[in-house]
């Protein structure tokens, strides 16, 4: 059973750092893995999509990379804004298209 | 930009009510999901359709679940007899093909009393 875990669950940043943030995945049969952003109590807005052939995937300062034999995953946030406090969810994508989440990262970025 | 919307955004039932939670997909969109969030918890899968049938489901999505797609922009989720474990944030999500991005609504909370 698959199973995708998120480290660390919290992380309190100053403005403009870099930062890495983590997805694990037990199983390496994935078809793609997606990461979203959420805001407290808001839907899940589709950050970057990584297929399964493809090893990164860049959308402005964010870029997620991906490395399916070790089931792991990063992404990486370039000079960090008060703007970017959130939560990041990680998910993998089965055959099927089900999607299953990490616990994700909550970010807070300080003025 | 075309977006998947959800209505209503907050619906609160008693316990032993029926609930029919609504989202209308992306239009050119072909297969169509339900999530929910408990609250403090991860995001779970609980359905797919496409082509009109569930294609998978999860062990949550039990008797007393049903989805629809009564027309060709509608896309429901029904909960015949709702219990106090059943509160929590409901995400529909649809996509063009089952390995492309999913695009989500913005959810409707529900919560059971």
């Amino acid at each position: 059973k698959q199973e995708v875990t998120q480290i660390p669950a919290a992380l309190s940043v100053p403005e403009g750092e870099n930062l890495v943030l983590n997805c694990s995945f037990t199983d390496s049969a994935i078809y793609n893995l997606q990461w979203f952003r959420q805001d407290p109590g808001k839907g899940l807005t589709s950050l970057l999509l990584i297929q399964s052939s493809q090893r990164e995937q860049t959308s402005g300062r964010l870029n997620a990379s991906l490395d399916k034999s070790s089931g792991r995953s990063t992404l990486y946030i370039a000079a960090s804004q008060p703007g970017d406090s959130a939560t990041y969810l990680c998910a993998v994508s089965s055959n099927t298209g089900k999607l299953i989440f990490g616990q994700g990262t909550t970010l807070q970025v300080k003025p | 930009e075309p977006e998947v919307t959800q209505t209503p955004s907050h619906q609160v039932t008693q316990m032993g009510q029926e609930v029919i939670l609504r989202c209308v997909p992306i239009s050119n969109h072909l297969y169509f999901y339900w999530y929910r969030q408990i609250l403090g918890q991860k995001v779970e899968f609980l359905v797919s359709f496409y082509n009109n049938e569930i294609s998978e489901k999860s062990e949550i999505f039990d008797d007393q679940f049903s989805v629809e797609r009564p027309d060709g922009s509608n896309f429901t989720l029904k909960i015949r007899s709702t219990k106090l474990e059943d509160s929590a944030m409901y995400f529909c999500a649809s996509t063009p093909t089952e390995t492309y991005e999913q695009y989500f609504g913005p959810g409707t909370r529900l919560t059971v009393t």
